[in-house]
């Protein structure tokens, strides 16, 4: 089946720490995302990148890294200058589905990060 | 001003009635238009696109209003299935980027 998975669902981060959040494609989209999602509230862009190896600031990216040097893969790194951590974060791939509309997001899961 | 918004409700309606929700952007430049579903603690999935001409399915119905920059979504005899947020989601062109937006999203309750 083709879609896009991340993990871990759950992750739990100590002060000071960084963390990763990994998320995969295989529906071999160019563009993929990430978003943070907090309590009532609606999805917000970190990052986001069109090819590989190329990767573009969203409206919240302080605190945040990516990397994308596969196509299939973006992860995101949560860094300890984020100090406000604690989101549902989900990770989006772009495509088109049944030859009619385009841009549709096709999301993975989410990973749910608190703080210990 | 915020780019895209919707009334958050919750909407709080029986089974069968016919709920309407409205959606409104700010920037006449955007291309592509949706509404999401997104249940509780879940990731957001596509229930249709929306486009100029409006368009059905099964119960579902979207109409775009590009001159007041608004999108709708109707549904009809509603289930008690239908009880979810939806999102609304403008995409817009940036430096060869697609760069969607999001609304807050419209909580809906469908009661026995």
């Amino acid at each position: 089946d083709g879609g896009i998975t991340q993990s871990p669902k759950y992750l739990f981060r100590k002060e000071g720490q960084n963390v990763t959040l990994s998320c995969e494609q295989n529906l071999n989209h160019d563009a993929m995302y990430w978003y943070r999602q907090d309590p009532g509230q609606g999805l917000r862009l970190i990052y986001y990148s069109q090819i590989v190896n190329d990767f573009q600031k969203g409206d919240i990216a302080e605190g945040y890294s990516v990397s994308r040097e596969k196509k299939e893969s973006f992860p995101l790194t949560v860094t300890s200058a984020q100090k406000n951590p604690t989101a549902f974060y989900l990770c989006a791939s772009v495509g088109q589905r049944d030859g009619l509309a385009k841009n549709i997001q096709y999301f993975g899961a989410g990973t749910r990060l608190s703080v210990l | 001003r915020k780019e895209v918004e919707q009334d958050p409700g919750p909407f709080n309606v029986p089974e069968g009635a016919t709920v309407a929700f409205n959606c409104t952007y700010s920037n006449s430049a955007s291309q592509s238009f949706f509404w999401y579903r997104q249940d509780c603690r879940k990731e957001p999935k596509l229930l249709m696109s929306v486009y100029s001409s409006g368009n059905e399915d099964g119960r579902f119905t979207a109409q775009l209003n590009r001159a007041s920059q608004y999108i709708s979504l109707l549904i009809r005899d509603s289930k008690l299935s239908d009880s979810a947020t939806y999102l609304c989601v403008v995409t817009t062109a940036s430096g060869g980027s697609y760069i969607p937006t999001f609304g807050r999203g419209t909580s809906l309750i469908v009661h026995p």
